[in-house]
């Protein structure tokens, strides 16, 4: 069965911190995202991966980079973590529109709760 | 930018009865997939049903169907003889065809079974 596993159900860090969150998929997916999620506004897109040493941005990347050095894997990073970055953190991961064609449905982690103080 | 809408922040149902979310959207395309995901609580998100715009069958998941209207931009969940297990945040998606496979989200419906 398809797995993606984020590294921490529970985060807490201070201000200012460098803060990792870590993604990893088991099903040779070529993509991979980030998303955070926020009451009241859904999921939001923070950066995306489609290859290996790939990334884009996503609708709200002020303040996170990523890094994706193998294909199973997919880290965002908060450089400086600030107290607006409190939030839950989604990955998610799929396959390339030319492995499996086009639509086909984003798999979820667990879900990462980060807490900055 | 596609935009997708979800207007109904929460519902309940009585268990073993039907409701059904709404959703809309925004597109200038014509070829697109949308999708229904389940968010329990703190739980997995999991796909719950998926429709392809240049099908004009909806999509049916045993309980769950979908009424896909494409002139109207509308994508709404059916759930049929709802159950305890249903309580979720619902979020509706929308995908393009091409381009690196990304989704755009509803900001969701929290739906409560009451038993």
């Amino acid at each position: 069965d398809v797995k993606v596993t984020q590294s921490s159900r529970y985060l807490v860090k201070r201000t200012g911190e460098k803060v990792f969150l870590e993604c990893v998929q088991d099903m040779d997916h070529e993509n991979m995202f980030w998303y955070r999620q926020d009451p009241g506004l859904g999921l939001r897109l923070i950066y995306f991966s489609y290859d290996v040493k790939m990334k884009e941005k996503g609708d709200i990347p002020e303040g996170y980079s990523v890094s994706r050095e193998k294909k199973e894997r997919f880290s965002l990073i908060l450089e400086s973590a600030s107290t607006n970055q409190t939030s839950m953190y989604l990955c998610a991961s799929s396959p390339g529109m030319w492995t499996d064609g086009p639509g086909q449905p984003q798999h979820f982690g667990d879900g990462t709760r980060l807490s900055i103080l | 930018a596609q935009t997708v809408t979800q207007s109904q922040p929460e519902m309940s149902v009585q268990e073993a009865e039907t409701v059904t979310l709404s959703c809309t959207y925004d597109t200038s395309e014509n070829n697109y997939y949308l999708f229904w995901y389940k968010q329990p609580p703190s739980r997995q998100m999991i796909l719950v049903i998926r429709q392809e715009a240049y099908k004009q069958q909806n999509a049916t998941e045993n309980r769950f169907s979908v009424n896909f209207q494409k002139a109207a931009k509308s994508f709404s969940l059916k759930i049929s003889d709802s159950q305890l297990g249903d309580t979720a945040m619902y979020f509706c998606a929308f995908m393009n065809s091409g381009g690196y496979q990304k989704v755009t989200f509803g900001t969701g419906t929290k739906l409560q079974v009451i038993p």
